[in-house]
């Protein structure tokens, strides 16, 4: 079963542009991440926030958490061509020690 | 770089055939998953090892489907009979420690089509 879900589904910028993807989940959590997907191919972990952070940086991307309605959001800037792929969260904790993903979004940047 | 390996990259097999995939974890990771990835969807844990002990095998389908990682190292994933609803990215994953608060190593995945 998915524990979160992706909004948007899908999403179409042209590069220079920020991209905004959004995920929301259920249960309480000790960590959310984020991964991306290149099509066809194996995930990559991005990053990790822990239920007592509020926003992380790493690089282009930017990570904010807000337990209170239960929902992260991934900000891309100044996103690239090579930034093409879907992107899911992942959710830890609550009474499971395992990840349970999201159903990701896919996000496509036009040269 | 190490990465995860794993074997055949792409599978196409008719239904009540048995099928089996490898995954080569990254060297020194104890931890091992197999995930399942329907197109379009996120990845479900279908079992995670520890070592070459089962931690979680809650949503694997043991009528038809089998883990093994006899040493602890290398791991099989087989289905038998397979279903046309099996077609799917079988995706291996490996971590240094047990636990969903550790980064997950993803390997490029086997893509099964069972017709």
């Amino acid at each position: 079963s998915q524990q979160g879900e992706e909004d948007p589904q899908a999403l179409s910028i042209q590069e220079g542009e920020n991209a905004t993807m959004n995920c929301s989940y259920k249960t309480s959590i000790n960590n959310l991440q984020w991964y991306r997907q290149n099509s066809g191919r194996g995930l990559v972990h991005l990053i990790l926030i822990r239920s007592n952070e509020r926003e992380k940086h790493s690089g282009r991307l930017r990570v904010t958490l807000d337990t209170s309605k239960k929902s992260s959001s991934l900000l891309i800037t100044a996103s690239r061509a090579a930034d093409t792929a879907s992107y899911f969260c992942a959710t830890a904790g609550g009474n499971t020690d395992k990840l349970i993903f999201g159903t990701g979004t896919r996000l496509q940047v036009f040269p | 770089e190490a990465e995860v390996a794993q074997s055949p990259r792409y599978k196409i097999t008719e239904k009540s055939q048995a099928v089996a995939f490898w995954c080569d974890p990254i060297s020194g990771h104890a931890t091992l998953y197999w995930y399942r990835q329907i197109l379009g969807q996120g990845p479900e844990l279908l079992v995670q090892f520890q070592d070459e002990s089962v931690v979680d095998d809650s949503q694997l389908p043991k009528d038809r489907f089998s883990a093994e990682r006899l040493k602890g190292v290398d791991s099989t994933l087989k289905i038998q009979p397979a279903e046309l609803g099996d077609s799917a990215m079988y995706l291996c994953a490996s971590s240094a420690r047990q636990g969903a608060r550790y980064e997950q190593y993803f390997g490029p995945g086997t893509r099964l089509t069972v017709t």
